[in-house]
C-alpha cells in the first residue's frame, strides 16, 4: 500500500528556514517523480516543485525559485523540500504527492495528508 | 506559463444532476490533463487523468473529455459525497499549473 506521510511544519519566522520530509512506503522512489504542491489557508492549489525519479532533474515554481530545493534520499526512501529565506506568503499546507510514472506529462496519483508551515511576519 | 481557467467558480445543484466543469488552456496541452477532487479538511485525490481516463476506484459517475485547449469533468447523477472542490491541472509544461477550483454544493 501506497503512503506518503510528511513532517517538519510548524512556526517559522520570516527570513528563516525549514526543512520538510516526506516519508514513502509502498514503492520505490527512485521508480516514481514526485512533487511538492502548497495551498494557502482559503485558496487554491499551487504546484511547487518537481524531481524526476533519477533526482537529477528538478523544477519549481517561479515563486519559489531560488529559495527552495527538492531533493531525495534513496536509502530513506524519503522526499525533502528545503525552504530557505521564507516569507509569509508561504504560508501553506504542503503536501507531497508520487506522480503515477517518472517522467513527464504523468500526473500526482497519489498524495499525502499535508504538513502545514506558518512563516510569522 | 500555461494558464487554466475553470468555470464556474461555484456551482449548486440538486441530488440527482448532471454538472459540467469547464477547464480552459492558454495554450494546447494535448490530453495532458488531469481533475482532482478535494474536499475540506482533505489532501486532493485524482478523479481523471489523461484527460479522460477514470482512477481506479472512482465511481463512473465521474467522467472527462477534450483535448486541446478546451477540457470539461462531467458528474451524472450528482450524490451528496461528491460536495467538494474540483481542480483540473496541466502536466504538459513547467510549471505545472492548476486551474483555480470549482466549489460544488448540493442543494
Amino acid at each position: 500500500e501506497v503512503q506518503l506521510l510528511e513532517s517538519g511544519g510548524g512556526l517559522a519566522e520570516r527570513g528563516g528556514s525549514r526543512t520538510l520530509s516526506c516519508a514513502a512506503s509502498g514503492f520505490t522512489l527512485s521508480s516514481y517523480a514526485m512533487n511538492w504542491v502548497r495551498q494557502a489557508p482559503g485558496k487554491g492549489l499551487e504546484w511547487v516543485s518537481d524531481i524526476n525519479g533519477g533526482g537529477y532533474e528538478t523544477f519549481y515554481a517561479d515563486s519559489v525559485k531560488g529559495r527552495f530545493t527538492i531533493a531525495r534520499d534513496v536509502l530513506k526512501n524519503t522526499l525533502y523540500l528545503q525552504m530557505n529565506n521564507l516569507r509569509p506568503e508561504d504560508t501553506a499546507i504542503y503536501y507531497c504527492a508520487k506522480r503515477r510514472r517518472d517522467g513527464r506529462n504523468s500526473d500526482l496519483e497519489f498524495w499525502g495528508q499535508g504538513t502545514l508551515v506558518t512563516v510569522s511576519s | 506559463d500555461i494558464q487554466l481557467t475553470q468555470s464556474p467558480s461555484f456551482l449548486s445543484a440538486f441530488v440527482g444532476d448532471r454538472v459540467i466543469i469547464t477547464c480552459r488552456a492558454s495554450q494546447g496541452i494535448y490530453s495532458f490533463l488531469a481533475w482532482y477532487q478535494q474536499k475540506p479538511g482533505k489532501a486532493p485525490k485524482v478523479l481523471i487523468y489523461a484527460a479522460s481516463t477514470l482512477q481506479s476506484g472512482v465511481p463512473s459517475r465521474f467522467s472527462g473529455s477534450g483535448s486541446g485547449t478546451e477540457f470539461t469533468l462531467t458528474i451524472s447523477n450528482l450524490q451528496p459525497e461528491d460536495s467538494a472542490t474540483y481542480y483540473c491541472q496541466q502536466l504538459k509544461d513547467y510549471p505545472l499549473t492548476f486551474g483555480g477550483g470549482t466549489k460544488v454544493e448540493i442543494k
